[in-house]
């Protein structure tokens, strides 16, 4: 079956960076694209962008242009966000979830826990 | 970048009642490219309908979408003990956005 798998919880001090992998199995990876959104604790969902595994074309959310960066590694069916200069709004679980919206659902991962801290 | 603006905050429903959200979007959502999500504590979200009106494969019949160009609901006709969870709206027409989310919780 379709699955999203994402590294593990990360601790990092505030204005370092943190790197998120997303390993696809169960289908074509470089078939659909691939999107990042994060939650912070209590609040609610928010689009940080998308990336095209099969080109590498990236789209980011205006709010984090400049400090994320996706890139993917398709030999092993994984992609990557990697956000910069974090600060303690960063804290959140972040998720990766696969682009192409339809009457199979949407698979996501698990989650990962971002925590910034001094 | 389109916004999306989802109406109340919180409803507070008991079983078997009707819930009905609203999801408003700051200019047309092209091809009713808008789904809508649930969220339980600790999960991902969970694709529920999707093109404004279509139930993804597993959703029951008492989940229903409509609306089209910048208006949008969701109704659950009768609310089941799992129903309670928070919904979002997500339009996917251009990039993705979501809403703020909509609390059903019970009364």
């Amino acid at each position: 079956q379709v699955q999203l798998v994402q590294s593990g919880a990360e601790v990092k001090k505030p204005g370092a960076s943190v790197k998120v992998s997303c390993k696809a199995s169960g289908y074509t990876f470089t078939s659909y694209d691939i999107n990042w959104v994060r939650q912070a604790t209590g609040q609610g969902l928010e689009w940080m962008g998308w990336m095209n595994p099969n080109s590498g074309n990236t789209g980011y959310a205006q709010k984090f242009q400049g400090r994320v960066t996706m890139t993917r590694n398709t030999s092993i069916s994984t992609a990557y966000m990697e956000l910069s200069s974090l600060r303690s709004e960063d804290t959140a679980v972040y998720y990766c979830a696969r682009g192409y919206i339809a009457a199979a659902g949407v698979p996501w991962g698990q989650g990962t826990l971002v925590t910034v801290s001094s | 970048e389109i916004v999306l603006t989802q109406s109340p905050g919180t409803l507070s429903l008991s079983p078997g009642e009707r819930a009905t959200l609203s999801c408003r979007a700051s200019q047309s959502v092209s091809s009713s490219y808008l789904a809508w999500y649930q969220q339980k504590p600790g999960q991902a979200p969970r694709l529920l309908i999707y093109g404004a009106s279509s139930r993804a494969t597993g959703i029951p019949d008492r989940f229903s979408g409509s609306g089209s160009g910048t208006d949008f609901t969701l109704t659950i006709s009768r609310l089941e003990p799992e129903d309670f969870a928070v919904y979002y709206c997500q339009q996917y027409g251009s990039f993705w956005t979501f809403g703020q989310g909509t609390k059903v919780e019970i009364k």
